[in-house]
């Protein structure tokens, strides 16, 4: 079965402070993984995907098979980053199995 | 294009009432899926359907819980004599793997928060 993990419930961070959020993973097969964000009233939106290799607004994440990792990474931290972060694995071509998620706030 | 709507936002049942949800996809979509969040957790996947045919139910509660995508109409979750530990957020999502380059994102409405008392 797979499975998702985000330790931190919590990350709190000062502006252009470096921020990275865990993300783990266990799936016997080939994964594909996102990471969704969710800022103050709005929808759950799709942040980035490891397929696409992309940066978004400054995020980054990279899939690493040995860790079983798919860490989010930003060198600078913003105050408007200040939201939650889902991380996710996609099996077959649908279904989505979320990690708990990782509320990140940015301070002035 | 208004997104995926969801209707009630908030719903309020006493326990023993019967919850229904609706979930309008986006225009074009024809694939809808159900994720519920319990507090403190994560969404967790519940049924995946396309028009008129329910394509994986794996995480539906065996007694209860059923969920429809008519033809005409929007998809509906319907939860029969609801039970305090129901009371969650119900998420929906749309995608149509038509489009997007075959990546079939998945596209989420707002949500209907369900409290029972």
């Amino acid at each position: 079965a797979q499975r998702v993990t985000q330790p931190e419930k919590l990350l709190s961070v000062f502006k252009g402070a470096p921020v990275e959020l865990k993300c783990n993973y266990s799936y016997s097969g080939s994964p594909e993984l996102f990471w969704y964000v969710q800022y103050s009233r709005q929808r759950l939106q799709l942040l980035l995907r490891h397929i696409s290799r992309e940066s978004i607004k400054g995020f980054t994440a990279d899939l690493n098979k040995g860790e079983t990792s798919f860490h989010l990474k930003k060198p600078f931290a913003q105050e408007e980053d200040s939201a939650m972060y889902y991380c996710a694995l996609r099996r077959g071509y649908s279904t989505l199995t979320f990690g708990k998620g990782t509320m990140l706030l940015v301070s002035p | 294009n208004a997104g995926v709507m969801q209707n009630p936002r908030h719903l309020v049942r006493r326990r023993g009432q019967e919850a229904r949800l609706r979930c309008s996809p986006m225009k074009g979509h024809s694939h809808v899926y159900w994720y519920r969040q319990l507090p403190e957790e994560g969404l967790k996947f519940m049924v995946y359907l396309q028009k008129e045919n329910i394509i994986d139910e794996s995480g539906m509660p065996k007694e209860r819980f059923s969920a429809e995508f008519p033809k005409e109409g929007p998809s509906i979750l319907r939860i029969q004599q609801v039970v305090r530990g129901d009371s969650a957020a119900y998420f929906c999502a749309s995608s149509n793997p038509g489009t997007s380059g075959n990546y079939n994102e998945q596209f989420f409405g707002p949500g209907t928060r369900l409290t029972v008392l």
